[in-house]
């Protein structure tokens, strides 16, 4: 089947600044996108997601871009800070309640 | 709420044995997901349910693999003879029926030696 990918594996950032991460996606049949963060040794836990039909949505200091055109996603995260530190990933569903295809991670690196 | 739950965390076995993974999920969710994490494949989608009912197992890698979910509040991932290969970390999920945002558990990490 198709899958979701990453650009990057790691990104590295300065304390305090944004950090963006990207993501390609191939299905065209998907309606709906996730990211995940991943600490170390834990599962991963939920960040913020959207639909195919917005282009946009902000949370706390994050926010998830959806460019259906050329099928990418990103994920902004404003002002990091160390607890950020952590693998994202970002993942895509047809819909319902599918099961997720995930992309293979991009690992977030937070210096001092 | 306890959010899901898996055991065990830490598995080590050889060759050949019989592995059982167990899961339970957050209570009132009705849809489970078993995923695998290895470095080389990251996160992949073996099998889900809803309301008990396997629904897709096409990512269940080969016979060896099978899955049943009994009740509402209890699913299984059992390998049988398991290899080394197998070696990964294995998670349940779980969601409502018809909500796409999934949660995990801790996972739990299997070696075969």
């Amino acid at each position: 089947g198709e899958s979701v990918g990453l650009h990057l594996p790691t990104l590295s950032v300065q304390e305090g600044d944004n950090s963006i991460i990207n993501c390609a996606y191939s299905n065209s049949a998907s309606d709906y996108f996730i990211w995940y963060k991943q600490e170390s040794g834990k599962g991963p836990q939920f960040i913020i997601d959207i639909r195919s039909n917005m282009d946009k949505r902000q949370g706390q200091r994050v926010t998830v871009l959806l460019n259906k055109t050329v099928k990418h996603l990103s994920l902004q995260i404003a002002a990091t800070q160390p607890g950020d530190s952590a693998v994202y990933f970002c993942a895509d569903s047809g819909g319902g309640a599918d099961g997720l295809t995930f992309g293979k991670g991009t690992h977030l690196i937070i210096q001092p | 709420d306890a959010g899901v739950i898996q055991s065990p965390r830490h598995e080590v076995t050889e060759m050949g044995q019989e592995v059982t993974l167990r899961c339970k999920p957050i209570s009132g969710h009705n849809s489970l997901f078993w995923y695998r994490q290895t470095m080389m494949r990251g996160l992949e989608l073996l099998i889900y349910f809803n309301n008990n009912v396997p629904i897709d197992d096409s990512g269940m890698p080969e016979d060896r693999f099978s899955a049943k979910m009994p009740n509402a509040s209890f699913s299984t991932l059992k390998i049988q003879p398991s290899e080394p290969r197998d070696s990964a970390v294995y998670f349940c999920a779980s969601s409502l029926w018809g909500r796409n945002e999934q949660f995990f558990g801790p996972g739990t990490r299997l070696t075969v030696l």
